[in-house]
């Protein structure tokens, strides 16, 4: 049964307009979240972070926004670059991560079409 | 800085014969993880070694599967005997020792072996 979930496979947007990936969780227990980007042939690489204690973290073009009480957290990228193109994982860690297991979701391949 | 190393970077392989990939994690890193890809269970985490001991290695699906982490620079992941439903991408990723959180949660990843079992 997955913990992390992310429920579109796919996302397509327009060059400059907003993207926005969703993840939900079932474990309460989570307290930390990571997203990372993957290229093809590559290994993901980790891109924005939130702890538990917060309700957003924002770096560059990238926010991430989490809701505990709906066990829901959101990836936005503002505006959105055909090089942003790629498959985003949401993971989730219990500890801080301290444990040292991420659990990820499935992932959902993000467009950005020129 | 070279990153987390993989080798092979693909691997091709029949059934029954055994499979080893290789991986060198960052260097003063002490964690150290191995992944499995695939399109029905996206990234599952297979074990993890701390320090070099096996901390948890729940993920692993069956005794075929075993892992080794003789140093702190080397880690070696074994399929015997491999079979087709193996056939996915193995990542292996490292964690350094603490620090600003983030970079004590960011897990670093290296670029994949690609494991097809004819």
């Amino acid at each position: 049964d997955q913990q992390v979930k992310q429920n579109s496979p796919s996302l397509s947007v327009q060059e400059g307009r907003i993207s926005i990936l969703n993840c939900d969780y079932t474990n309460s227990m989570f307290d930390y979240f990571l997203w990372y980007k993957k290229y093809p042939a590559e290994g993901p690489t980790f891109l924005i972070s939130i702890s538990s204690i917060k309700d957003k973290n924002e770096d560059g073009r990238f926010t991430v926004f989490l809701n505990k009480s709906a066990k829901h957290l959101s990836l936005h990228i503002v505006p959105s670059q055909p090089g942003d193109s790629a498959v985003y994982f949401c993971a989730a860690s219990l500890y801080g991560g301290s444990q040292g297991n991420l659990i990820f979701g499935k992932g959902t391949k993000l467009s950005v079409k020129p | 800085d070279a990153g987390v190393i993989q080798s092979p970077r693909h691997e091709v392989t029949e059934m029954g014969q055994e499979v080893t990939l290789r991986c060198k994690p960052i260097s003063g890193h002490n964690s150290l993880f191995w992944y499995r890809q695939t399109m029905m269970r996206g990234l599952e985490l297979l074990i993890y070694f701390n320090n070099n001991v096996p901390i948890d290695d729940s993920g692993m699906p069956e005794d075929r599967f075993s892992a080794k982490m003789p140093n702190a620079s080397f880690s070696t992941l074994k399929i015997q005997p491999s079979e087709p439903r193996d056939s996915a991408v193995y990542f292996c990723a490292s964690r350094g020792p603490g620090g600003e959180v983030p970079s004590y949660n960011e897990q670093f990843f290296g670029p994949g072996t690609r494991l097809t079992v004819l």
